[in-house]
């Protein structure tokens, strides 16, 4: 089976930095990637890893360890529209290789 | 430079009526998909297509049909809408390439009664 878990909810202060983790147990892995929703909008595209290791992008790092099933996403430098769900999604091996989507973390920034 | 579009927005179904929901892209992308997203679920895949004329199932296809009859279009078709069909279905696009991201239409929220 394929399960990817996320925390719910979490709540940080802008100008802070924060890490959302992510982690996962896949039949198969061929990479993973993070979305960022807003609310009532479509999820956009914020990073990809396939490797071990942290792949930064301006404000936004994101790492893998492929061994330990587990990924994060570090937000630095926090700011009001921060603020929306993000999701870990990791690329199976089977067959097409299909997104299997995490529930998303609910990330609210407060002033 | 309009992306993915989702055709319509809001749509609210009586049990048992039918709907087509509408997907275009104009970025000559190969794949297409249709998820649904539910509070607490996450996103699902319903139905993907790898190519015109070409469409497979997803996680969750009971109750859905779609064709793809040209490239840049995809189509989710309810044929007798459940309230189990309530949702906001996202379309999706992406390129061939295994480490390519997906764009994501706007959305549509549909009700069913």
């Amino acid at each position: 089976g394929q399960n990817i878990d996320q925390p719910t909810e979490m709540t940080a202060t802008e100008g802070a930095i924060v890490q959302i983790n992510c982690t996962y147990q896949t039949s198969g892995f061929n990479g993973l990637f993070w979305y960022q929703q807003h609310a009532g909008e479509a999820p956009t595209f914020l990073s990809y890893n396939v490797l071990d290791g942290l792949e930064e992008k301006g404000r936004f790092s994101s790492f893998l360890s492929r061994s330990k099933g587990y990924s994060y996403l570090l937000l630095k430098e926090l700011q009001m529209k921060d603020s929306a769900s993000y999701l870990c999604a990791v690329r199976d091996q089977k067959g097409f290789q299909k997104l299997v989507f995490g529930t998303g973390t609910r990330l609210l920034v407060s002033p | 430079n309009a992306g993915v579009t989702q055709t319509p927005k809001f749509r609210v179904l009586k049990t048992g009526q039918s709907m087509t929901l509408l997907c275009a892209q104009d970025m000559n992308h190969e794949y297409m998909y249709w998820y649904r997203q539910d509070p607490g679920m996450g996103l699902r895949l319903i139905h993907y297509s790898v190519g015109e004329g070409t469409t497979a199932k997803g996680e969750v296809p009971d109750g859905y049909n779609v064709s793809r009859l040209k490239k840049q279009n995809f189509l989710l078709g309810l044929e007798s809408a459940a309230p189990s069909q309530t949702s906001v279905y996202f379309c999706a696009s992406s390129l061939r390439d295994r480490a390519e991201k997906l764009f994501f239409g706007s959305g549509t929220q549909l009700s069913v009664l």
